[in-house]
Order: C-alpha cells, then sequence, then structure tokens
C-alpha cells in the first residue's frame, strides 16, 4: 500500500444526489491532489492543494466541490453529476516544499464513479 | 508549458524479451522526468524518475528509462519481460521551478504475452 487510502471504492449515484468521495494520506505530506482518469484520456490534474491552500484549478466545472481541512484530508463534493464524469478518480499527496520536498506523488487506489 | 507523448497506446511483447515503452517530452528549462505503473484497479505506482546527471536511470522491478536531451526522449526500458509487467503506463514531466505541477502523459498500454 502507498499510504494514500480512498473512500469509497466505488460509488453509482444519480444526477440528482449528493455525494462526496474522500482521501486521507498518512506519510506526512503538505501537497494533496484529485486527478480524473477516464477511458481512452490523458489522466487530468483537477486540484492542487499546498499547505491546505488550493494552488490549482484546472477549469474544472462547479459541480465539483474540493475540500481540504488539513493537510492529511481531502475530500471532493459532488452534486448534480453527468453521465460524463463518470471515470476513476484517483487522489495522490506528495511533500513540496521544504527540506524533504519531492515531486514523486502517491496515489490511492482510486474511487470509481458512475453517473446514472 | 509542459507536455508529454507517448506515441504507442498498446505495446505487445513475448515474455522473455526486451521490451520498450516511448515517451517525448517538452519543457521550458531542465526536464524532472518519470515514469509510473498502473495496475487493474489500482492508483498508479512511481517506477522511477530522472533529475539530472547520468542519463540511465534505474528504477523498480528491474525497470530502466534512458534520458536524450537531443531527442527530448525518456523512453522506459526492460531487459526481460515478465508477464507480470503487462499494466498501464505513464510518462510525466514537471518543470523546474514547481513541485507540484507534473503532467501525465496519455499512458500506454503494455502486454506480455506468455
Amino acid at each position: 500500500e502507498t499510504g494514500v487510502t480512498q473512500t469509497p471504492r466505488h460509488l453509482v449515484m444519480g444526477m440528482t444526489n449528493k455525494k462526496s468521495l474522500k482521501c486521507e494520506q498518512h506519510l506526512g505530506h503538505n501537497a494533496m491532489y484529485w486527478y480524473k482518469q477516464s477511458a481512452k484520456k490523458p489522466l487530468e490534474l483537477m486540484f492542487v492543494y499546498n499547505f491546505k491552500e488550493q494552488t490549482e484549478n484546472n477549469s474544472v466545472p462547479s459541480r465539483f466541490s474540493p475540500e481540504c481541512p488539513n493537510s492529511s484530508h481531502l475530500f471532493l463534493h459532488l452534486h448534480t453529476l453527468q453521465p460524463e464524469d463518470s471515470a476513476l478518480y484517483l487522489c495522490a499527496s506528495s511533500q513540496a516544499e521544504g527540506l524533504a520536498a519531492t515531486d514523486t506523488q502517491y496515489f490511492g487506489p482510486g474511487t470509481r464513479l458512475t453517473v446514472l | 508549458a509542459q507536455s508529454v507523448a507517448q506515441p504507442e497506446d498498446q505495446v505487445n511483447v513475448a515474455e522473455g524479451n526486451p521490451l520498450t515503452v516511448k515517451c517525448t517530452y517538452s519543457v521550458s528549462g531542465n526536464p524532472y522526468l518519470f515514469w509510473y505503473v498502473q495496475y487493474p484497479n489500482r492508483g498508479l505506482q512511481f517506477l522511477l524518475k530522472y533529475i539530472t546527471g547520468d542519463n540511465l536511470v534505474k528504477g523498480s522491478y528491474g525497470f530502466e528509462a534512458e534520458f536524450n536531451k537531443s531527442q527530448t526522449s525518456f523512453h522506459l526500458k526492460k531487459p526481460s519481460a515478465l508477464v507480470s509487467d503487462s499494466a498501464l503506463y505513464f510518462c510525466a514531466v514537471r518543470e523546474e521551478t514547481s513541485y507540484d505541477k507534473v503532467i501525465f502523459g496519455p499512458g500506454t498500454s503494455l502486454s506480455v504475452i506468455p
């Protein structure tokens, strides 16, 4: 295991539902990431949090709302999603600042989301 | 802006044969290059990275990658493929100035045939 956990592993939701994805890292890192992985498409960086501050938002629709209450936890709140949002959502962490800074990212196993 | 290309969607190789997964990149300044692997139903796992120094980088599971500055390439190699190497492989690059902005390539699916 990489030290990054994600729950749930699978989620099926209707377009009117509200749900949240959770990510937790046990590595002491200060940066966390959400990626979207769709079939036949490159890995898409959605959000980056560095020291709990959002430093990147790659034009993600507002129906995806991230939350980073501390450097160990990251949430992705979902509401009124579309079928094309069905994908594998991956969380990652890294140590992005300081003496121990490294660009190596550690990924969780992902949440397989299906929007009906 | 940095970018990564993996020209092959699919690579098939017989078990025991050498394998190569190709990657080319574009970046301002010095490149920081990575290879990650993704097994079915799993997240990405770090294999190796190039920052500076020797152009041949050795990583996990017997993989290595060769940095070629003139060709802006960073191909992943292994002398003898195993069936268990079958997975999705991602090349990634970041610019020198930011640790948290890593761009991933589209991925190459490797199938090792028994």
